[in-house]
């Protein structure tokens, strides 16, 4: 089957750097990418990881490791407006979608930035 | 601009009487979804389709039918609604080039629907 895991949720400060891990299982794996919502918004795109490494937009990065199955968002020097949740999803095309490929998302992990 | 636009954005209706949500992008995309939001359980998809006429399940079809009868437009149709479908429904659309493999993924602005 398919599933991703993230943590449910995340605290830390103005300025600080956090990192939120996702660990997905599936086949016909493409890409790993990150989505950021807002409370009553609708999620926004943030980044996209096919390859092995470190993608860096801003002050933001995020990582894949395919042998691992495990990917991570990078929020540096955080912002109050950074107070968001965090959804990881993976783009595949399992085995049973009959050729198909889907975005499927994890829970998300809701990030609160404190003074 | 490149959008995504539901309507409505808010609905409270009765259990049974059936209802639709429109989705229309005009972005070209080929694929488009139907996504249901609650607490705890993230973005579960509900249908998808590839382009027009060519629809299948998600995650969690049950109580839901859709339609591609156009490249713009998805609508999601509850035939006949209960509590349970109560939710924040988000349609999506990216396209589905296998060699851009970097499909965002546009939403739209969402639907909370209540069923009493």
């Amino acid at each position: 089957g398919q599933s991703l895991e993230q943590p449910s949720e995340v605290t830390a400060v103005e300025g600080a750097i956090v990192q939120i891990n996702c660990t997905y299982q599936t086949s016909g794996f493409y890409g790993l990418s990150w989505y950021q919502q807002h409370d009553g918004g609708a999620p926004t795109f943030l980044s996209y990881n096919a390859l092995d490494g470190l993608e860096e937009t801003g002050r933001f990065s995020s990582f894949l490791s395919r042998s691992d199955s495990y990917g991570y968002l990078l929020l540096q020097e955080l912002q109050m407006k950074d107070s968001a949740s965090y959804f990881c999803a993976v783009r595949a095309r399992p085995f049973f979608s009959g050729g198909y490929n889907k975005l499927i998302f994890g829970a998300g992990t809701r990030l609160a930035v404190h003074p | 601009e490149a959008q995504v636009t539901q309507n409505p954005r808010y609905l409270i209706t009765v259990t049974g009487k059936k209802l639709t949500v429109t989705c229309s992008q005009n972005m070209n995309h080929e694929y488009m979804s139907w996504y249901r939001q609650d607490p705890g359980l993230g973005l579960r998809q509900i249908y998808y389709s590839m382009n027009v006429e060519v629809t299948d399940k998600g995650d969690v079809p049950e109580g839901y039918k859709v339609s591609r009868k156009e490249k713009r437009n998805f609508p999601l149709i509850l035939e006949s609604p209960s509590p349970n479908q109560t939710s924040l429904y988000f349609c999506a659309s990216s396209t589905l080039r296998e060699t851009n493999l970097n499909t965002e993924a546009f939403f739209g602005q969402g639907t909370r629907l209540t069923v009493v």
